[in-house]
């Protein structure tokens, strides 16, 4: 498995503005995903980040909306921009070490926007 | 239809009780199940993952999956208050693009004294 940190844990942000969120891992990975959870809704992939190229995003997300940074092997960030209430959710990180089908978990960032 | 269907729940059991927690999914090229366990205000953790049908334990788990009726199944026996969780089937094809995971919404499981 992976040990995994999110900054921040959770934030209140006003609406406009932008929020990034990082992710930290314990050890070197190819792969790093960034997922959304909503209330009452599954768990939904944002885009997959791997290292020294662009992100991949899924159907309904966009880069200028959700900007991702992959630096090195064991970091990224997700910034969730002009943020609007319909934003707030939680944001999670995960990775695929070793094994490609194995997926842990962050903890994950409470976001609120009012 | 959503890809992957799962009961919200909540359920609640008495402790010692077998526990059944169910997906179902449309997508027949999912080759990767997996079951991952959500405290309140934490991040998912993976519980067990099987490829293809069959069953894999571990302890009190079981996992059980059917894919020529697209079904699979958590088991939890001798259930514990420290159990109740919400608990999340999440399946996958693996691709040269990784592992994309497609999650259920979660079954809100509360185990009692």
């Amino acid at each position: 498995s992976a040990v995994i940190s999110q900054k921040p844990s959770r934030d209140i942000c006003q609406r406009g503005t932008s929020l990034t969120i990082q992710c930290q891992v314990d050890s070197q990975v190819t792969m790093m995903f960034w997922y959304r959870q909503q209330p009452g809704q599954s768990l939904t992939l944002i885009a997959t980040a791997n290292q020294g190229s662009e992100a991949t995003y899924e159907s309904g997300f966009v880069i200028d909306k959700f900007p991702i940074s992959r630096p090195n092997l064991t970091f990224s960030t997700l910034t969730v921009s002009n943020l609007s209430p319909e934003d707030s959710s939680i944001y999670l990180c995960s990775v695929s070490p070793g094994r490609r089908y194995e997926q842990y978990f962050g903890p994950g960032t409470r976001l609120t926007v009012t | 239809q959503k890809e992957v269907e799962q009961d919200p729940g909540p359920l609640s059991v008495p402790e010692g009780a077998i526990v059944s927690l169910n997906c179902t999914y449309s997508n027949s090229a999912f080759q990767y199940f997996m079951w991952y366990r959500q405290y309140s205000r934490k991040g998912p953790e993976l519980l067990m993952y099987t490829y293809s049908s069959g069953n894999k334990e571990d302890g009190r788990f079981t996992a059980q999956v059917d894919k020529s009726s697209k079904y699979i199944s958590l088991f939890i026996r001798d259930s514990q208050p420290s159990d109740s969780a919400t608990y999340l089937c999440a399946m996958s094809v693996l691709t040269g693009g990784g592992n994309k995971l497609t999650f259920g919404t979660g079954t809100q499981l509360k185990v009692e004294l």
